[in-house]
């Protein structure tokens, strides 16, 4: 039973376009939600963060979009650059999992030059 | 700078040996860790939860006796993979969080990738 669901696999786009990556959930108890940049043999980097009493959180470049209603969230990249290849997860966490996190499959987004 | 350390980063050995791998914080205390397992081109699943002081939490599916975890300090928690198999072969990260609650994004370190022979 996937809970957290990235149905894109990858993601290609054109340098200084913006990126979308989508992620869906299915737990309604779920109430903070982050997501995570990772290179090849490295561990994630957190990038940002939303808890779910927000429905934008914004970071530089970076912007979580969260729809409690439509049990979805994006994270926004624009404009995109080359060093944002990478594979994308998007994580959720629930208020009595304290730091427990419950990961997405992953989207591998590449940014051509 | 990182802020979890992993070690070693990587594992090769003969099936049936016990290799153990370590997590620390490393400017901080974490009473709590957490152990991930990545299988390619997959996601990260949580193993188990581990509890400074006491026995670890282990999720649905995980062997405790393979998987040994001990968090005897603060700042150090270990994974003890025993008698490895090659279907242990996998990338195992392990992750701390500063906070106590779950506003606090974990930090993770860089992971071990365990190939058994």
């Amino acid at each position: 039973d996937q809970q957290v669901k990235q149905n894109s696999p990858s993601l290609s786009v054109q340098e200084g376009r913006i990126s979308i990556l989508n992620c869906d959930y299915t737990n309604s108890m779920f109430d903070y939600f982050l997501w995570y940049k990772k290179y090849p043999a490295e561990g994630p980097t957190f990038l940002i963060s939303i808890s779910s009493i927000k429905d934008k959180n914004e970071d530089g470049r970076f912007t979580v979009f969260l729809n409690k209603s439509a049990k979805h969230l994006s994270l926004h990249i624009v404009p995109s650059q080359p060093g944002d290849s990478a594979v994308y997860f998007c994580a959720a966490s629930g208020s009595s999992n304290t730091g427990k996190l419950i990961f997405g499959q992953g989207t591998t987004l590449q940014v051509k030059p | 700078g990182a802020v979890v350390s992993q070690h070693p980063s990587r594992v090769i050995c003969k099936s049936g040996t016990s290799v153990k791998i370590e997590c620390r914080s490393l400017d901080f205390q974490a009473t709590t860790m957490f152990w991930y397992r990545q299988f390619p081109k997959q996601s990260l699943m949580l193993m188990a939860t581990s509890n400074e002081g006491s026995k670890a939490t282990y999720e649905q599916g995980v062997e405790k006796d393979k998987f040994l975890i001990n968090h005897a300090s603060l700042t150090l928690s270990t994974l003890t993979v025993t008698s490895a198999h090659p279907e242990d072969s996998s990338f195992y990260i392990c992750s701390a969080g500063r906070g106590l609650y779950s506003n606090q994004p974990q930090h993770f370190g860089d992971g071990t990738r365990l190939s058994i022979l």
